[in-house]
Protein backbone atom coordinates (compact mmCIF):
# COMPACT_ATOMS: atom_id res chain seq x y z
CA UNK A 1 0.00 0.00 0.00
CA UNK A 2 1.41 3.41 -0.35
CA UNK A 3 2.06 5.82 2.09
CA UNK A 4 3.39 9.48 2.47
CA UNK A 5 4.90 11.58 4.90
CA UNK A 6 4.67 15.66 5.11
CA UNK A 7 7.95 16.12 7.63
CA UNK A 8 6.60 19.38 8.24
CA UNK A 9 4.05 19.89 10.89
CA UNK A 10 4.32 24.10 10.75
CA UNK A 11 6.35 26.14 8.94
CA UNK A 12 6.72 30.27 9.19
CA UNK A 13 7.80 32.32 6.18
CA UNK A 14 7.65 36.28 5.18
CA UNK A 15 5.59 37.54 2.95
CA UNK A 16 7.41 38.01 -0.47
CA UNK A 17 10.22 34.98 0.47
CA UNK A 18 9.87 31.29 -1.29
CA UNK A 19 8.65 28.65 -0.48
CA UNK A 20 9.07 24.89 -0.47
CA UNK A 21 6.77 22.18 1.28
CA UNK A 22 8.22 18.80 1.44
CA UNK A 23 6.43 15.77 0.77
CA UNK A 24 7.59 11.99 0.31
CA UNK A 25 5.60 8.81 -1.02
CA UNK A 26 6.06 5.16 -0.51
CA UNK A 27 4.66 3.24 -3.61
CA UNK A 28 6.66 0.56 -5.51
CA UNK A 29 5.20 2.38 -9.17
CA UNK A 30 4.78 5.78 -10.35
CA UNK A 31 2.35 7.01 -8.25
CA UNK A 32 -0.51 9.56 -9.02
CA UNK A 33 0.64 12.51 -6.79
CA UNK A 34 -1.66 16.03 -5.95
CA UNK A 35 -1.27 19.07 -3.66
CA UNK A 36 -4.47 20.53 -1.80
CA UNK A 37 -4.90 23.82 0.16
CA UNK A 38 -7.26 23.93 2.57
CA UNK A 39 -8.16 27.83 3.89
CA UNK A 40 -9.72 27.33 8.18
CA UNK A 41 -12.83 26.09 7.98
CA UNK A 42 -13.40 25.44 4.43
CA UNK A 43 -12.88 22.53 2.05
CA UNK A 44 -10.07 21.13 0.36
CA UNK A 45 -8.86 23.01 -3.22
CA UNK A 46 -6.65 20.84 -5.45
CA UNK A 47 -3.14 22.99 -6.20
CA UNK A 48 -1.92 20.91 -8.55
CA UNK A 49 -1.22 16.97 -9.92
CA UNK A 50 1.53 14.68 -11.52
CA UNK A 51 -0.10 11.73 -13.67
CA UNK A 52 2.64 11.45 -15.94
CA UNK A 53 5.22 13.48 -18.70
CA UNK A 54 6.80 16.29 -16.98
CA UNK A 55 7.89 15.96 -14.16
CA UNK A 56 7.76 19.73 -13.05
CA UNK A 57 4.08 20.34 -13.03
CA UNK A 58 2.54 24.37 -12.71
CA UNK A 59 -0.85 24.65 -10.55
CA UNK A 60 -3.03 27.40 -9.67
CA UNK A 61 -1.91 30.31 -7.07
CA UNK A 62 1.18 30.63 -8.83
CA UNK A 63 2.59 27.53 -7.34
CA UNK A 64 4.74 24.26 -8.80
CA UNK A 65 5.72 21.03 -7.85
CA UNK A 66 8.44 18.41 -8.75
CA UNK A 67 8.22 15.10 -9.16
CA UNK A 68 11.90 13.12 -8.17
CA UNK A 69 11.37 9.65 -9.00
CA UNK A 70 14.89 9.26 -7.29
CA UNK A 71 14.22 10.80 -4.03
CA UNK A 72 10.40 9.64 -3.58
CA UNK A 73 9.73 13.45 -3.50
CA UNK A 74 7.03 16.15 -4.67
CA UNK A 75 7.51 19.20 -3.17
CA UNK A 76 5.76 21.88 -2.81
CA UNK A 77 7.32 25.65 -4.34
CA UNK A 78 6.40 28.98 -4.10
CA UNK A 79 9.07 31.24 -5.71
CA UNK A 80 7.18 35.21 -3.58
CA UNK A 81 4.78 34.01 -0.92
CA UNK A 82 1.53 36.09 -0.37
CA UNK A 83 0.04 36.33 3.09
CA UNK A 84 -3.38 34.90 1.76
CA UNK A 85 -1.29 31.69 1.08
CA UNK A 86 -1.68 30.91 4.90
CA UNK A 87 -3.17 28.19 5.01
CA UNK A 88 -2.54 24.31 5.78
CA UNK A 89 -1.45 22.45 2.55
CA UNK A 90 -2.00 18.65 2.20
CA UNK A 91 0.40 16.21 -0.56
CA UNK A 92 -1.79 12.78 -1.59
CA UNK A 93 -0.44 10.09 -3.39
CA UNK A 94 -2.89 7.40 -5.12
CA UNK A 95 -2.27 4.14 -7.29
CA UNK A 96 -4.91 3.60 -9.00
CA UNK A 97 -6.29 -0.02 -9.47
CA UNK A 98 -9.12 0.72 -7.53
CA UNK A 99 -7.08 2.41 -4.63
CA UNK A 100 -8.22 4.95 -2.96
CA UNK A 101 -5.55 8.74 -2.45
CA UNK A 102 -3.47 8.25 0.87
CA UNK A 103 -3.34 12.05 2.00
CA UNK A 104 -0.47 13.09 4.56
CA UNK A 105 -1.20 14.65 7.86
CA UNK A 106 -0.85 18.42 6.81
CA UNK A 107 1.98 21.61 6.69
CA UNK A 108 0.56 24.42 8.10
CA UNK A 109 1.58 27.38 6.81
CA UNK A 110 1.93 31.49 8.90
CA UNK A 111 2.85 34.09 6.36
CA UNK A 112 4.40 36.79 8.25
CA UNK A 113 3.82 40.30 7.13
CA UNK B 1 -21.79 25.00 -12.07
CA UNK B 2 -20.67 21.55 -10.82
CA UNK B 3 -19.87 21.00 -7.49
CA UNK B 4 -20.50 19.30 -4.26
CA UNK B 5 -22.80 20.79 -1.63
CA UNK B 6 -22.72 19.69 2.28
CA UNK B 7 -25.15 20.61 4.59
CA UNK B 8 -25.47 21.84 7.15
CA UNK B 9 -22.49 23.90 7.56
CA UNK B 10 -22.42 23.91 11.74
CA UNK B 11 -24.59 20.99 13.39
CA UNK B 12 -25.23 21.04 17.15
CA UNK B 13 -26.31 17.55 19.01
CA UNK B 14 -26.55 16.56 22.34
CA UNK B 15 -25.01 13.79 23.31
CA UNK B 16 -27.06 10.03 22.92
CA UNK B 17 -28.80 11.42 19.95
CA UNK B 18 -27.71 10.27 16.05
CA UNK B 19 -27.01 12.99 13.56
CA UNK B 20 -27.11 12.89 9.58
CA UNK B 21 -24.97 14.53 8.15
CA UNK B 22 -25.65 15.25 4.16
CA UNK B 23 -23.66 15.39 0.72
CA UNK B 24 -25.08 15.85 -2.59
CA UNK B 25 -22.53 15.95 -5.80
CA UNK B 26 -23.86 16.89 -9.36
CA UNK B 27 -20.41 16.06 -11.28
CA UNK B 28 -21.79 12.68 -12.30
CA UNK B 29 -18.92 10.73 -10.41
CA UNK B 30 -19.09 7.26 -9.48
CA UNK B 31 -17.21 6.95 -5.73
CA UNK B 32 -17.40 9.39 -2.74
CA UNK B 33 -16.07 9.41 0.75
CA UNK B 34 -16.21 10.66 3.80
CA UNK B 35 -12.93 11.71 5.92
CA UNK B 36 -13.03 13.37 9.58
CA UNK B 37 -11.07 16.19 10.35
CA UNK B 38 -9.09 17.19 13.88
CA UNK B 39 -6.53 19.41 14.23
CA UNK B 40 -2.92 17.90 13.75
CA UNK B 41 -4.56 14.69 12.30
CA UNK B 42 -5.21 15.53 8.88
CA UNK B 43 -7.83 13.43 7.21
CA UNK B 44 -8.76 10.23 8.47
CA UNK B 45 -11.40 8.02 6.18
CA UNK B 46 -14.40 6.91 7.48
CA UNK B 47 -16.24 5.25 4.44
CA UNK B 48 -16.43 5.41 0.62
CA UNK B 49 -18.38 4.59 -1.80
CA UNK B 50 -17.05 3.72 -5.37
CA UNK B 51 -20.68 3.41 -6.84
CA UNK B 52 -24.36 3.21 -6.24
CA UNK B 53 -25.41 0.63 -3.20
CA UNK B 54 -21.79 -0.19 -2.05
CA UNK B 55 -19.79 1.26 0.43
CA UNK B 56 -16.63 0.24 2.29
CA UNK B 57 -15.47 1.24 5.50
CA UNK B 58 -12.43 3.11 6.06
CA UNK B 59 -9.73 3.77 8.36
CA UNK B 60 -12.37 4.53 11.42
CA UNK B 61 -15.86 3.66 10.81
CA UNK B 62 -16.93 2.46 14.25
CA UNK B 63 -19.70 4.64 15.28
CA UNK B 64 -20.42 5.72 11.42
CA UNK B 65 -23.23 4.31 9.00
CA UNK B 66 -23.57 5.74 5.38
CA UNK B 67 -25.99 4.76 2.46
CA UNK B 68 -25.76 5.21 -1.02
CA UNK B 69 -29.11 4.69 -2.87
CA UNK B 70 -28.13 7.11 -5.12
CA UNK B 71 -25.58 8.32 -7.37
CA UNK B 72 -25.77 11.91 -5.84
CA UNK B 73 -25.87 11.41 -2.64
CA UNK B 74 -23.88 10.18 0.22
CA UNK B 75 -25.48 10.88 3.51
CA UNK B 76 -23.33 10.14 6.61
CA UNK B 77 -24.71 9.26 10.02
CA UNK B 78 -22.88 9.65 13.16
CA UNK B 79 -24.33 7.47 15.68
CA UNK B 80 -25.19 7.65 19.55
CA UNK B 81 -21.67 5.08 19.53
CA UNK B 82 -19.41 7.23 18.07
CA UNK B 83 -17.37 8.23 21.52
CA UNK B 84 -16.16 11.79 20.07
CA UNK B 85 -17.77 12.92 17.49
CA UNK B 86 -16.91 16.92 17.60
CA UNK B 87 -15.36 17.17 14.62
CA UNK B 88 -14.94 18.83 11.38
CA UNK B 89 -16.28 16.43 8.20
CA UNK B 90 -15.51 16.88 4.89
CA UNK B 91 -17.14 14.80 1.65
CA UNK B 92 -15.37 14.14 -1.35
CA UNK B 93 -16.15 12.98 -4.72
CA UNK B 94 -14.43 11.15 -7.51
CA UNK B 95 -15.19 9.74 -11.38
CA UNK B 96 -13.73 6.50 -9.86
CA UNK B 97 -10.87 4.57 -8.07
CA UNK B 98 -9.32 4.36 -11.76
CA UNK B 99 -5.62 5.85 -11.68
CA UNK B 100 -6.41 9.87 -12.12
CA UNK B 101 -10.02 9.18 -12.05
CA UNK B 102 -9.77 9.06 -8.36
CA UNK B 103 -8.56 12.91 -8.41
CA UNK B 104 -10.75 13.89 -5.64
CA UNK B 105 -12.64 17.15 -5.29
CA UNK B 106 -14.03 18.03 -1.99
CA UNK B 107 -17.06 19.56 -0.55
CA UNK B 108 -17.11 22.66 2.06
CA UNK B 109 -17.29 20.65 5.15
CA UNK B 110 -19.70 20.15 8.30
CA UNK B 111 -18.42 21.00 11.87
CA UNK B 112 -20.34 18.93 14.25
CA UNK B 113 -20.37 19.74 17.71
CA UNK B 114 -21.60 17.82 20.37
CA UNK B 115 -22.72 19.37 23.82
Amino acid sequence: AQSVTQPDIHITVSEGASLELRCNYSYGATPYLFWYVQSPGQGLQLLLKYFSGDTLVQGIKGFEAEFKRSQSSFNLRKPSVHWSDAAEYFCAVGAGGGNKLTFGTGTQLKVEL
Amino acid sequence: DGGITQSPKYLFRKEGQNVTLSCEQNLNHDAMYWYRQDPGQGLRLIYYSQIVNDFQKGDIAEGYSVSREKKESFPLTVTSAQKNPTAFYLCASSIDLQGPHNEQFFGPGTRLTVL
